[in-house]
């Protein structure tokens, strides 16, 4: 199957600290990219589709301003998470759509993101 | 509003035995689904899909049932074994764009 990879697979910072998460695929091209977050013990919660050229779409309640996406490749996605609070501790995971006739989505790994 | 919902937050089944694991819908334009295996800290891995124009799908151990008038969609593992112990996800795509809508998860405990 396809592969999806995310740097850093941990990181922990300071309060106040801006923390950049990429999201790769590997072995496609994909045109778009999702972005997730999951709090222990509960669902995938879908933050913002990432699409290569343009603007992502945030889902309601997730701040742009926040969470920035850029899309600038066919194979990148990151995730930056501005002035980071103890709050915006999660696992972030990325997943990757390959497009033309496939129907799944490829996972990353995930993140583990802790803010002191 | 939960569109996709797994109501069994665990399960617990004897190695060697038959696992299902349900999901229910409430979305009338989801168009496929999909079934997703998680280990803690680690991303969601691909485990079997099927389209709503098909009622069955079925792969090696797994066998996933849709029942589009009820909106309830079933995993089965048979035979169940201990590697099979995990978070299982189910996920719903509309025929709207790529995004998935994923259930809670059911955690399933494989017993030796």
């Amino acid at each position: 199957g396809a592969v999806v990879s995310q740097h850093p697979s941990r990181v922990i910072c300071k309060s106040g600290t801006s923390v950049k998460i990429e999201c790769r695929s590997l072995d496609f091209q994909a045109t778009t990219m999702f972005w997730y977050r999951q709090f222990p013990k509960q669902s995938l919660m879908l933050m913002a589709t990432s699409n290569e050229g343009s603007k992502a779409t945030y889902e309601q309640g997730v701040e742009k301003d926040k969470f920035l996406i850029n899309h600038a490749s066919l194979t990148l996605s990151t995730l930056t998470v501005t002035s980071a609070h103890p709050e915006d501790s999660s696992f972030y995971i990325c997943s990757a759509f390959p497009g033309q006739g496939n129907n799944e989505q490829f996972f990353g790994p995930g993140t583990r993101l802790t803010v002191l | 509003d939960q569109q996709v919902k797994q109501n069994s937050p665990s399960l617990s089944v004897q190695e060697g035995r038959i696992s299902i694991l349900n999901c229910d819908y409430t979305n009338s334009m989801f168009d496929y689904f999909l079934w997703y295996k998680k280990y803690p800290a680690e991303g969601p891995t691909f485990l079997i899909s099927i389209s709503s124009i098909k009622d069955k799908n079925e792969d090696g151990r797994f066998t996933v049932f849709l029942n589009k008038s009820a909106k309830h969609l079933s995993l089965h593992i048979v035979p169940s074994q201990p590697g099979d112990s995990a978070v299982y996800f189910c996920a719903a795509r509309g025929n709207a764009g790529n995004m998935l809508t994923f259930g809670g998860g059911t955690r399933l405990m494989v017993k030796p």
